[in-house]
């Protein structure tokens, strides 16, 4: 069956280090994106990307960076972990086809990511 | 500000009743409005999708409806059951579903 992971599903990581959370989708889906969710938020856009090449910033863009390569994976990289991006990271796939963007979106199971 | 806002926060429900579920919205302009039903841990799943023209929408013992003038939806939850116990976000999409704004969510849990 098709489907949408995430690795690691949790992460320690110390301030100002590289992370990249990965995430792999076999929907063979054109868009991806990735949210962060908090406490008393809701998810929140980071990045997204409606296909190969092809890269966006979300509403919360500051310290994170994309790239597409090919159609399955998406990675998150923060360049410079800071004790503010700790929170759980989801990534989303769709297909990109259905008219006015009604394509059911597909979320992975998360990544805790906490930065110390 | 594009915002959703959702209510109650939390609800407590017994097993076998029915709730509704409120979700108001500014986003201008609209292209759509989601459900999902979040788990504890889990990532989020679609209940429904409604375009601005379409004023119920129902995933079995689930029925969303939206009123688009008034910028309100609501998700009916009938006959509910232990494993409905989750947070249901609502999400307005702008132009063409671009521009995602979520609602922070309801907790809702059913006891037996």
């Amino acid at each position: 069956d098709a489907e949408i992971t995430q690795s690691p599903r949790h992460k320690i990581t110390e301030t100002g280090r590289q992370v990249t959370l990965a995430c792999h989708q076999t929907w063979n889906h054109n868009n991806m994106f990735w949210y962060r969710q908090d406490l008393g938020h809701g998810l929140r856009l980071i990045h997204y990307s409606y296909g190969v090449q092809d890269t966006n910033k979300g509403e919360v863009s500051d310290g994170y960076s994309v790239s597409r390569s090919n159609t399955e994976d998406l990675p998150l990289t923060l360049e410079s972990a800071a004790s503010s991006q700790t929170s759980v990271y989801f990534c989303a796939s769709s297909t990109g086809l259905a008219g006015e963007g009604t394509d059911t979106q597909y979320f992975g199971p998360g990544t805790r990511l906490t930065v110390l | 500000k594009n915002q959703v806002e959702q209510s109650p926060q939390s609800l407590i429900i017994l097993e076998g009743k029915n709730c509704t579920l409120q979700c108001n919205y500014t986003v201008s302009p609209f292209s759509n409005l989601r459900w999902y039903k979040q788990d504890t841990g889990r990532g989020p799943v679609s209940l429904t999708i409604m375009t601005f023209s379409e004023n119920t929408k129902s995933n079995g013992r689930y029925t969303a409806t939206l009123d688009a003038d008034t910028k309100q939806s609501s998700l009916h939850i009938t006959a509910s059951q232990l494993s409905d116990s989750a947070s249901y976000i609502c999400v307005v999409s702008g132009f063409y579903g671009q521009n995602f704004v979520f609602g922070p969510g309801t907790r809702l849990s059913v006891l037996p």
